[in-house]
């Protein structure tokens, strides 16, 4: 019972680098998103997508893109990479049925640090 | 867009003291309310969630919380502390996309929570 999986856990990048966050699913949710968890600041959405080929921005997009070509995966791509995105980020999936409807389950995350 | 307001980033209590954490959200009536809750180091779970169905929610490891519409409050309770439930616990409100209530989720800043032996 996977759930949500995130790759890798733990990242260290240099300023300037590129690299992709990778989110899978398991449960056949329509709707995933991206968050990034700073201290104090709770979780703020980057990027979400109601299903293959969709997706919007959430509140702090600058610097990241997402592409959903399945209903299975959604990565996270950091084009150039600041100290500014060092922080923790989570994808999660939100289930569109029954009792679980609305609920988001999250990954373990992936921490990232850009040095 | 909706706003999510906790208030008191960090809460102490001893261990079998009542437990409140507060939460006031910004909307007249959101579609969903939540309670998530994350141990270090792991990612979120669910600790219970409003439908309308009733505004006593009860959730897991004993706590629950009360959906008031006129205070515009979701706050989280726990009768007695454990010293496991030391954790940081987030309030989020749903916001419903192209008119559905399936959508963008809306999270406060966070409370740790610390329980004294």
């Amino acid at each position: 019972n996977a759930g949500v999986t995130q790759t890798p856990k733990f990242q260290v990048l240099k300023t300037g680098q590129s690299m992709t966050l990778q989110c899978a699913q398991d449960m056949n949710h329509e709707y995933m998103s991206w968050y990034r968890q700073d201290p104090g600041m709770g979780l703020r959405l980057i990027h979400y997508s109601v299903g293959a080929g969709i997706t919007d921005q959430g509140e702090v997009p600058n610097g990241y893109n997402v592409s959903r070509s399945t209903t299975e995966d959604f990565p996270l791509r950091l084009l150039s990479a600041a100290p500014s995105q060092t922080s923790v980020y989570f994808c999660a999936s939100t289930s569109n049925t029954g009792e679980a409807k609305n609920i988001q389950y999250f990954g373990a995350g992936t921490r990232l640090s850009v040095l | 867009a909706q706003s999510v307001t906790q208030l008191g980033s960090h809460v102490s209590v001893s261990e079998g003291a009542l437990v409140l954490l507060r939460c006031n959200y910004s909307s007249s009536v959101p579609p969903y309310l939540f309670w998530y809750v994350q141990y270090p180091n792991q990612g979120l779970q669910l600790l219970l969630k409003y439908t309308s169905a009733a505004t006593l929610v009860k959730g897991i490891n004993g706590f629950e919380a009360e959906f008031k519409k006129s205070e515009t409050s979701f706050h989280l309770t726990k009768p007695s502390a454990h010293m496991r439930d030391a954790a940081e616990y987030f309030c989020a409100v749903s916001e419903g996309y192209r008119g559905s209530t399936l959508g963008r989720l809306y999270f406060g800043r966070g409370t740790q929570l610390t329980v004294w032996p």
